[in-house]
């Protein structure tokens, strides 16, 4: 079975500034995929950045950013230029590659305040 | 339509009762998910549609909960006998074919209470 630990339960930024969420998650699966959520109050989990763990290069969106680590099984995010729309909750998820593969294994959350 | 929708936004319900949430998937989606999430948790799977049929069940936590989609669009999650601990959001997701590492893209959600 898969783990996904977020050991930050809430940060805050100021507004502009950058900050970095952890995620480190447990599998002995040798591919998989792995992706971060934002959930701002309106419940909707919104896509924020997707990485396939067969890949070297860490994805980048906009101002979004991973320092994905497999050999240390981290996978955290780096937020840039922070805004008031980025307070949200974000969580971190796993899905193993392969037929049979649809679950998504999250993280309980990280809860982030940008200040202005 | 543009998104996931479900409804209700919220249901409130008493213990002992049966409740029907409902899940419009992203128009062309063959695959489409059910999970739940407690206060203070990440999401956790119930169930996996491919098209009319239910693929992996494994994440239901007992057989008072039920979901269907009979047309392969629509999905809808029953609950029977209703217990103060069903009460949580309920999250759908829909993904265009349910390939290897297709993104899930999630609804809003239902919250519910049970009183």
């Amino acid at each position: 079975a898969q783990t996904v630990t977020q050991s930050q339960p809430e940060m805050s930024v100021q507004e502009a500034e950058t900050v970095t969420l952890s995620c480190t998650y447990d599998t002995s699966e040798s591919n998989y995929y792995l992706f971060w959520y934002k959930q701002p109050p309106s419940r909707q989990m919104i896509l924020v950045i997707r990485q396939e763990a067969y890949k070297q290069q860490n994805a980048t969106e906009n101002r979004f950013s991973v320092n994905f680590q497999k050999a240390a099984k981290s996978f955290s995010l780096k937020i840039s230029d922070s805004q008031l729309g980025d307070t949200a909750m974000y969580f971190c998820a796993f899905i193993p590659s392969g037929a049979g593969s649809y679950q998504l294994t999250f993280g309980k959350g990280t809860k982030l305040s940008v200040i202005p | 339509g543009a998104g996931v929708s479900q409804t209700p936004s919220n249901k409130v319900t008493e213990k002992g009762k049966y409740v029907e949430l409902r899940c419009d998937p992203i128009s062309g989606h063959t695959a489409l998910y059910w999970y739940r999430q407690s206060l203070g948790q990440g999401p956790e799977f119930l169930i996996y549609f491919q098209g009319t049929g239910a693929a992996d069940d494994s994440g239901l936590p007992n057989d008072r909960f039920f979901a269907v989609r009979p047309e392969g669009s629509v999905s809808t999650l029953k609950i029977q006998r209703t217990e103060r601990g069903d009460s949580a959001v309920y999250l759908c997701a829909s993904s265009p074919l349910g390939a290897d590492g297709e993104t899930q893209y999630f609804g809003p959600g239902t919250r519910l209470l049970v009183l």
